[in-house]
């Protein structure tokens, strides 16, 4: 069974760096791309960026890059999402999905919430 | 602004049938194939559509997908109350190169 597991949410301060995780099992993790998606609350659904776990490369939604980083370790099949520098802005639900060849997403972690307040 | 563009809501009686659409470009759904998701409340998404209008399995024949042109639409017939959810379109965008959402449509079923 494909499954992704994401870490459990976080409550963090304004300027706090965050990492959070995951992990991906029941398939060849390096085979599909990683995207994560952003809900902001009571909003919809954003792309924030992807990675292929193959090779490391990254495509970032502009409005993302530069404040976000997204990695892998295929060692131990788990993608990423880092900030260094928390905003109150960043407080969301964070998804990661697994991509089929299409693009199309048929595996979703179960979420994790980030609340960023001082 | 969302790049693909939804209704914010749908509604209808259980039995009915509803459409939700999704209007997109030439860079986008033009050239590339869409997935629609539905979010039920407090659950993560679910995809529901893979190339226009192909349905994972599990997913009842209810519901239907189409693409023409520089839109799609999702219908569902003999609407459920389980159905009440929020449903998005998504496509790859060759501008943007990167996944475009739609800003997503509140279904209720009254």
């Amino acid at each position: 069974e494909v499954q992704l597991v994401q870490s459990g949410a976080e409550v963090k301060k304004p300027g706090e760096s965050l990492r959070i995780s995951c992990k991906g099992s029941g398939y060849r993790f390096t085979n599909y791309w990683i995207s994560w998606v952003r809900q902001m609350p009571g909003k919809g659904l954003e792309w924030m960026g992807r990675i292929d776990p193959s090779d490391s490369s990254i495509n970032y939604n502009p409005s993302f890059q530069g404040h976000v980083t997204i990695s892998t370790d295929k060692s131990i099949s788990t993608a990423y999402l880092q900030w260094g520098s928390l905003k109150a802005s960043d407080t969301a639900i964070y998804y990661c999905a697994r991509h089929n060849v299409d693009i199309a997403m048929p595996g979703w972690g179960q979420g994790t919430l980030v609340t960023v307040s001082s | 602004q969302s790049v693909l563009t939804q209704p914010p809501s749908a509604s209808g009686t259980p039995g009915q049938r509803v459409t939700i659409s999704c209007s997109g470009s030439s860079s986008n759904i033009g050239i590339n194939t869409v997935n629609w998701y539905q979010q039920l409340p407090g659950t993560a998404p679910k995809l529901l559509f893979y190339t226009n209008n192909q349905r994972p399995s599990g997913v009842p024949d209810r519901f239907s997908g189409s693409k023409s042109g520089t839109s799609a639409s999702l219908a569902i017939s003999g609407l459920q109350s389980e159905d009440e959810g929020d449903y998005y379109c998504a496509a790859w965008d060759e501008s943007l190169n990167g996944l475009v959402f739609g800003g997503g449509t509140k279904l209720t079923v009254l």
